[in-house]
């Protein structure tokens, strides 16, 4: 069975520019999820998809960041304009479905480094 | 204060050791506790998880949960070089599936 897969693995930009992330997830995972691991923390959620429509977004900042599925399989997460906070590894997840305790299965990740 | 707490290490332990890492929580609406593991520029993976009070056991791994005092565990026995990774507590309820984790220990076993 393949795993997540995301990419670019590594991107580097100058603040104020724009990048987009891609995620592919497992096959025939219904619920997807984008999390931002700063350097020394732990993964945040910024966004969980059930198929194709948003069912938390609560901790993305709407402001600069926007993410899509648009047919239920892969996603992407939109930063425009980059801050240099917003350096980080993106990392996609995805499960078979939502509720309970279902196995989220992780990416490598997209470095992003903001200079 | 956070909602997951967790030791940021790094656990330095020699091969064979016993390895106890932890987290303690505030938020009572958990339900499910989870330990992944991370290599370095790796994905985490699920390593065990939870839901009850108690103890869980898969191999050299067990997982404790002590519920009435916000407090969970990850015991490595017989510890391998191999095990040197960063390990995040992760935890998921009170109706929200996305994980809330902790900052991770970065754990070295020396051979």
């Amino acid at each position: 069975e393949a795993g997540v897969a995301q990419s670019p693995r590594y991107k580097i930009i100058e603040k104020r520019q724009s990048v987009a992330f891609w995620c592919n997830p497992i096959s025939g995972h219904a619920t997807l999820y984008w999390y931002q691991q700063i350097l020394g923390q732990g993964p945040k959620l910024l966004i969980q998809f059930q198929n194709n429509g948003v069912v938390d977004d609560s901790q993305l900042p709407k402001d600069r960041f926007s993410a899509e599925r648009l047919k239920g399989v892969d996603s992407t997460l939109k930063i425009q304009p980059a801050k240099l906070e917003d350096s980080a590894v993106y990392l996609c997840a995805s499960s078979l479905t939502s509720g309970g305790a279902r196995e989220q299965f992780f990416g490598p990740g997209t470095r992003l480094t903001v200079l | 204060q956070k909602e997951v707490e967790q030791d940021p290490g790094p656990l330095s332990v020699p091969e064979g050791a016993i390895v106890s890492l932890n987290c303690t929580y505030s938020n009572s609406a958990f339900q499910y506790f989870m330990w992944y593991r991370q290599y370095s520029r790796k994905g985490p993976e699920l390593l065990m998880y939870t839901y009850s009070s108690g103890n869980k056991e898969d191999g050299r791994f067990t997982a404790q949960v002590d519920k009435s005092s916000k407090y969970i565990s990850l015991f490595i026995r017989d510890s391998q070089p191999s095990d040197s990774a960063t390990y995040l507590c992760a935890m998921q309820g009170g109706g929200a599936d996305g994980l809330t984790f902790g900052k991770g220990t970065h754990l070295i076993i020396q051979p």
